[in-house]
Formats: C-alpha cells, structure tokens, sequence
C-alpha cells in the first residue's frame, strides 16, 4: 500500500540533544514538507522540498535542518538551538501543483526534558 | 504572503444536525486550490473536501459541501446530518500555484457533536 511513514511516534530526547524525526513516502511525490501542530497554532511550516536536493525554509525553520537525498526520504534534525522543541511534528508529501491533496503521515510526538 | 483565518476555535453542534465552518483567506493570486482536512483523536490528518479556485461550483462529498466566495476571499465547510464521528479539529488550508508552492494552514476549528 502506498503511503507516508512517519517514525518513530514518540521520542524523548534530554535538552541540549539533536534528534532527527524520520518520514519516508512510497507516492512517488516530488514534494514533501514539514509541520510543527501546537495546540491553538494550526500547523505551522517549517521546511518543504519540491525537489530532490532543494529544499526551503518555512515560517519557522530556525533550530530545524532538512535533507532530501531521496525523492523518498525528508528527515527532520531538531537541534539544540530550537528553544522549545516539545510538539507534535506532521511529515505531508503531495504531487507537485497541488492538484491533489497533501497525504500526512501519523505524526510524531517529541518531548524534550 | 497568504495567510488563512479560522475564527472559530470551537463550534458544537446537535447530532443530525447541520454545521457550518468559518474560514478566509488572503492572496493576491487569481489560481490556488483551497482544502478542508479533519484531524480526529488519532491525529491523522484526512482530507475532507478540495476546491479548485477556477471552477465557480462549490464541491461537494456526501454529507459535506463548502461555500466558495471567490471575490469575498471565504471557503466555509457545511456539515449535514452531523453523526458523533465528525467531532474532530477542522482545518482550512490553501495551495497556491503562483510560486511558493505550499500548503498554509489556518489554526483549526474544533467541532464537538453532542448526543
């Protein structure tokens, strides 16, 4: 079955760690993104690649890093400059020119102590 | 830069009843795509229902039809015959095709259904 995997759903990292949220896609899509969910926020950008090796930088890109290696694979590095990395983190893809829909994947809960 | 409003941060409404959510948007562009999506419990995101900005007539999927007002920049989401299982966060996100090529998404609506 085709579709978007996010991994893992929960992951608790001690402050001042890096941690690197996974999200692989088998819909053949050229673009992927990345969401940050807090709660009364909606979802907030943070990068988004519409092309292997390109990527741009979202609303709220500072404390994140991207690659896009692989049409495949958009994995997500929190680094320890992000001040409050606590959230929940939607990994989407979507054919490119939006005339379908973004496909999310479950989402993974981070939780820095 | 786009931006998408939800003014409602939490509706309720009566079983078999009919709903309706709120959403505006801001653009310059003459050629997006506008989206609902549900967010229930689990988290998932599903999509509900998609409008292409060209095409004048509102769509529609089974119990859900938007009201697409173009000019007014407004996408609003109606919800007939409400059933306990769409008591979830809604979202209304835009696509644009002009350049930026990304989803922006509005802060939610979160739709109670009582019994």
């Amino acid at each position: 079955d085709g579709g978007i995997t996010q991994s893992p759903k929960y992951l608790f990292r001690k402050e001042g760690q890096n941690v690197t949220l996974s999200c692989e896609q088998n819909l053949n899509h050229d673009a992927m993104y990345w969401y940050r969910q807090d709660p009364g926020q909606g979802l907030r950008l943070i990068y988004y690649s519409q092309i292997v090796n390109d990527f741009q930088k979202g609303d709220i890109a500072e404390g994140y890093s991207v690659s896009r290696e692989k049409k495949e694979s958009f994995p997500l590095t929190v680094t320890s400059a992000q001040k409050n990395p606590t959230a929940f983190y939607l990994c989407a893809s979507s054919s490119f020119g939006g005339d379908t829909e973004a496909f999310f994947g479950q989402g993974t809960r981070l939780t820095v102590v | 830069a786009q931006t998408v409003t939800q003014s409602q941060p939490e509706m309720s409404v009566q079983e078999a009843e009919t709903v309706t959510l709120s959403c505006t948007y801001d653009t310059s562009e003459s050629d997006y795509y506008l989206f609902w999506y549900k967010q229930p419990p689990s988290r998932q995101m599903i999509l509900v229902i998609r409008q292409e900005a060209y095409k004048q007539q509102n769509a529609t999927e089974n119990r859900f039809s938007v009201n697409f007002q173009k000019a007014a920049k407004s996408f609003s989401l109606k919800i007939s015959d409400s059933q306990l299982g769409d008591a979830a966060m809604y979202f209304c996100a835009y696509y644009s095709t002009s350049g930026t090529y990304k989803y922006i998404f509005g802060t939610g609506t979160r739709l109670k259904v009582l019994a």
